[in-house]
């Protein structure tokens, strides 16, 4: 059981290009969600998702998108990226009915240059 | 709209107590957590707290609520070097699938 699982890990990313980061989970849960965690202030909702084929805006959604073609799966992608994206991207899950039980991914770090 | 806001800084010396405060403004908060962040690691939940108690006990750690004041607190007793991480409080009010962060605590525990 590997829990929350995150790829890549660090990505050093020029402005303008574009890539997806992958956010697997192995524990069957409903939920799924994509933070963003800069120096000196908590987490920050992106993106989050209720279920398989289902997805909706957090607190800073714009810049970013988000898939869930799988129950395990949640991607988010980064279409044209920029400096301000320059963060540590967390995902998370939990079991429907049960938001204590959150799970968070590693991290990963990236930088826009 | 919510907010969940804490000191940024604690510094305590190994074997005293730490007590790290937050409040928060949603006042339908149903779940308020306090997760533990180590350098280079993800959010790791210490424990939560539904808003219908007043206090929660594990081991070393407890958790204190005031509703009233909008107020929640977690002492660690006996603080080790171990301990030394950001802390960070959060809520998910009734319904909701957001949970709420306050920006951590960084507690520094000196041998």
């Amino acid at each position: 059981n590997a829990g929350v699982t995150q790829t890549p890990k660090f990505r050093v990313l020029k402005t303008g290009q574009s890539m997806t980061l992958l956010c697997a989970q192995d524990m069957n849960h409903e939920y799924m969600y994509w933070y963003r965690q800069d120096p000196g202030m908590g987490l920050r909702l992106i993106h989050y998702s209720v279920g398989e084929g289902t997805t909706a805006k957090g607190e800073v959604p714009d810049g970013y998108n988000v898939s869930r073609l799988k129950k395990q799966n949640f991607l988010l992608g980064l279409e044209s990226a920029a400096p301000s994206q320059t963060s540590v991207y967390f995902c998370a899950s939990t079991p429907r009915g049960k938001s204590y039980e959150q799970y968070f991914g590693p991290g990963t770090r990236l930088t826009v240059t | 709209g919510e907010d969940v806001e804490q000191s940024l800084f604690l510094s305590v010396r190994e074997g005293d107590s730490s007590v790290i405060n937050c409040t928060y403004t949603d006042s339908s908060s149903t779940y308020l957590y306090w997760y533990k962040q180590e350098p280079g690691a993800g959010l790791q939940l210490l424990t939560y707290i539904f808003s219908n108690m007043d206090m929660k006990q594990d081991q070393r750690l407890t958790v204190l609520l005031n509703k009233k004041d909008k107020h929640l607190s977690l002492r660690i007793a006996d603080t080790q070097t171990g301990d030394s991480a950001i802390y960070f409080c959060a809520e998910t009010s009734t319904g909701g699938f957001k949970t709420i962060f306050g920006a951590g605590t960084r507690l520094f525990v000196k041998a």
